[in-house]
């Protein structure tokens, strides 16, 4: 999508090494997200970012880390990929207040498989 | 805890076809809900955003309505095309600001 973009668009891997996912953003937005999507389960939220060097962990953290050192790139890293960790990674961005979020825009996916 | 659920999961129609899509949540404390369409192997593409005093927008042939109390929105497409076949999905904010709850999304397929 427009202002934000995912790299790798598609990678395998082995169990056990580690994995870099990159989200970079245009749109000088504050907030970024990570999600992962799979069947039966729908989006649920890995970690989030509400500033450079401000992070926090959503509902499926275990087995991922995140930083982020820039406004722009928010990177999610697997430390040791497992097959359960096979799915789609999207990137997400929005810009609000504390009180309001003015909505979501996505990335397009990153697909990865874990063999 | 917010909970959004979808009504009904999958929905197929023929062309032409008016038809209501239903989003249902827990907590009516929201600040927006947002409507996105997702083709298969793609990303979500954001359709309408309703902000809490809103209570509907429009876009097109689509129309979304939001009802707070009921814990409601609906999305209505006209006319439907072949191509708006794809997954639809509403979103609310959480309890937490930064964090936004995702239905389950209903699947539309509208035969030529």
């Amino acid at each position: 999508d427009a202002g934000i973009t995912q790299s790798p668009r598609h990678k395998v891997t082995e169990t056990g090494t580690p994995v870099t996912l990159r989200c970079h953003q245009t749109e000088n937005h504050r907030y970024m997200y990570w999600y992962r999507q799979d069947p039966g389960h729908g989006l649920r939220l890995i970690h989030y970012s509400y500033g450079v060097k401000d992070t926090d962990k959503g509902e499926v953290s275990d087995g991922y880390s995140v930083s982020r050192s820039k406004t722009e790139d928010f990177l999610l890293t697997l430390e040791s990929a497992t097959s359960s960790q096979t799915s789609v990674y999207f990137c997400a961005i929005s810009e609000g207040t504390t009180q309001a979020n003015y909505g979501y825009t996505f990335g397009s996916g990153t697909r990865l498989t874990v063999v | 805890k917010q909970e959004v659920t979808q009504i009904p999961a999958a929905l197929s129609v023929p062309e032409g076809e008016n038809l209501v899509l239903n989003c249902s949540f827990t907590d009516s404390a929201i600040y927006n809900l947002q409507w996105f369409r997702q083709d298969p192997g793609k990303g979500l593409t954001s359709l309408l955003l309703i902000q809490s005093s809103q209570r509907e927008q429009t876009s097109g042939r689509l129309n979304a309505s939001l009802d707070k109390s009921s814990g409601r929105s609906t999305l209505y497409i006209a006319a439907s095309q072949p191509g708006d076949s794809a997954t639809y999905l509403c979103a609310v904010p959480g309890t937490s600001y930064d964090k936004v709850i995702f239905g389950p999304g209903t699947s539309l397929s509208v035969i030529p």
